[in-house]
C-alpha cells in the first residue's frame, strides 16, 4: 500500500469552476509540501505546511493541513487554463529521514 | 536565474551503455537529493548528500548506480550498463533544510 494517497487521480473541469484535491497518509507528517509539475519539467514548490490545522493561501489556491497532520487539501477557486498540470503532495516523516515521499499526483485539466 | 540546473535535459542511449548526469544545486544549499520519476508516478527517492557526504541511499539504487558530490557543490549520477527499465526522468533537488526541496528541470533518459 502507498504511504500517501492522492485523490482524485484525474480531474477535468471548465474554466471558472472551483476544485479540491486531497492527500492522505497512514503516518503523521513532519512536514507536507504541495508541488505543481508540467510535462517534461521538474516539480515546482507551491507551499510547505508543518503545523496541524494550518491554512495557507497563495492567490487563488488555499492549502489546509489536518489537525492530526495526516491529511491535507488544496482548493483552487475560479480555475484558469494556466492551472492545468500535475499536482503532487509530498512529505517528510520522522521514520523516513530526510527524503520526500510523494503521492502519485492529481492530473488537473482546465478547459476554456 | 539561480535555481537548480541539470545537464543534459535529454539522453538517449543504447542498452548496456554508461550514462552520467550532472546537477548544480542552488549555491547556498548544502543538501542535495536525487529522485527518479516514471510515467504516472510521483518522484521516488534515490539518494541524499549533505555537503560531500552521501548519507542515505534507497534500495532502488542498485550497484549499477553511483552518485558523487566531490566538493559539496555539484553532483553526478552515473548509471552503468543501462537497462530499458532505467528509462525515466531523473530529478535533482537541493535544500537548506529537508522541508523545502527545490527541484531542477530533470534529465529524461531513454534506453533503447
Amino acid at each position: 500500500t502507498q504511504l500517501l494517497e492522492q485523490s482524485p487521480q484525474f480531474l477535468s473541469i471548465q474554466e471558472g469552476e472551483n476544485l479540491t484535491v486531497y492527500c492522505n497518509s497512514s503516518s503523521v507528517f513532519s512536514s507536507l509540501q504541495w508541488y505543481r509539475q508540467e510535462p517534461g519539467e521538474g516539480p515546482v514548490l507551491l507551499v510547505t505546511v508543518v503545523t496541524g490545522g494550518e491554512v495557507k493561501k497563495l492567490k487563488r489556491l488555499t492549502f489546509q493541513f489536518g489537525d492530526a497532520r495526516k491529511d491535507s487539501s488544496l482548493h483552487i477557486t475560479a480555475a484558469q487554463t494556466g492551472d492545468t498540470g500535475l499536482y503532487l503532495c509530498a512529505g517528510t516523516f520522522m521514520e523516513y529521514g530526510n527524503k520526500l515521499v510523494f503521492g502519485a499526483g492529481t492530473i488537473l485539466r482546465v478547459k476554456s | 536565474d539561480t535555481g537548480v540546473s541539470q545537464d543534459p535535459r535529454h539522453k538517449i542511449t543504447k542498452r548496456g551503455q554508461n550514462v552520467t548526469f550532472r546537477c548544480d544545486p542552488i549555491s547556498e544549499h548544502n543538501r542535495l537529493y536525487w529522485y527518479r520519476q516514471t510515467l504516472g508516478q510521483g518522484p521516488e527517492f534515490l539518494t541524499y548528500f549533505q555537503n560531500e557526504a552521501q548519507l542515505e541511499k534507497s534500495r532502488l539504487l542498485s550497484d549499477r548506480f553511483s552518485a558523487e558530490r566531490p566538493k559539496g557543490s555539484f553532483s553526478t549520477l552515473e548509471i552503468q550498463r543501462t537497462e530499458q527499465g532505467d528509462s525515466a526522468m531523473y530529478l535533482c533537488a537541493s535544500s537548506r533544510e529537508p522541508n523545502e526541496q527545490f527541484f531542477g528541470p530533470g534529465t529524461r533518459l531513454t534506453v533503447l
